[in-house]
């Protein structure tokens, strides 16, 4: 079992670039969450997926990012048109239900330059 | 939307000395979470309980829902100790909700 996969790791994007951040949950979740973390601030929940469905996605800027999870594959957030300001590390969890708790990935930290 | 609060935000110790680090929270929830995170790391969940205490090794967290707070206690503090920890609580207190964060506690164990 190789837990939530992130990839990339590390993402460098130009200003006006778009970003595309890749979570594979852990085999058996259905559930996956997104969550950025500012330099020197706190972790923000960003969108909650179930397969094919965007449940909650209350903590999504409203323009730029989307996410999906399809039915088959990882589930991706894009930024698009990005800016300095969404230089972040962007973390990825999954669960496979309420009692279960979360597993979270490694984290894709991107750099906008 | 649940608010998380967590103390002290920053913590040095002497390795050896016994930690506490406290949580609250301002609506009630199924299940409340501690992490771990070490500098530039990813996140390792370290507990998720809804009452009472659990222990992992030299780990304890303990909860109290009635009064809306929680603590992580290390016990035989080391440096390898020495990391950010995060208390986190469901967004609307229950479901399967995403989370809300505290803003961590930064600890550094002094050898």
């Amino acid at each position: 079992n190789a837990g939530v996969m992130q990839n990339p790791r590390h993402l460098v994007r130009r200003r006006g670039q778009e970003a595309r951040l890749r979570c594979s949950p852990m085999k058996g979740h259905s559930h996956v969450y997104w969550y950025r973390q500012l330099p020197e601030e706190g972790l923000k929940f960003m969108v909650y997926l179930q397969k094919e469905n965007i449940i909650d996605e209350s903590g999504m800027p409203k323009e730029r990012f989307s996410a999906e999870f399809p039915k088959e594959g990882p589930s991706i957030l894009r930024i698009q048109q990005v800016v300095r300001g969404d230089s972040a590390a962007y973390f990825c969890a999954s669960s496979q239900g309420v009692a279960y708790g979360y597993t979270f990935g490694s984290g894709t930290r991107l750099t906008v330059v | 939307k649940n608010e998380v609060e967590q103390s002290p935000q920053n913590l040095t110790a002497q390795e050896g000395e016994f930690i506490t680090i406290n949580c609250s929270y301002s609506v009630g929830i199924s299940a409340l979470h501690w992490l771990q995170q070490h500098p530039g790391g990813g996140i390792v969940s370290l507990f998720m309980l809804s009452s009472g205490k659990k222990k992992h090794g030299r780990l304890i967290a303990t909860i109290n829902i009635q009064e809306k707070h929680s603590s992580l206690h290390i016990t035989a503090s080391h440096p390898r100790d020495s990391a950010v920890y995060i208390c986190a609580v469901p967004n609307s207190g229950g479901g399967a909700d995403g989370l809300t964060f505290g803003k961590g506690t930064h600890l550094i164990i002094q050898p």
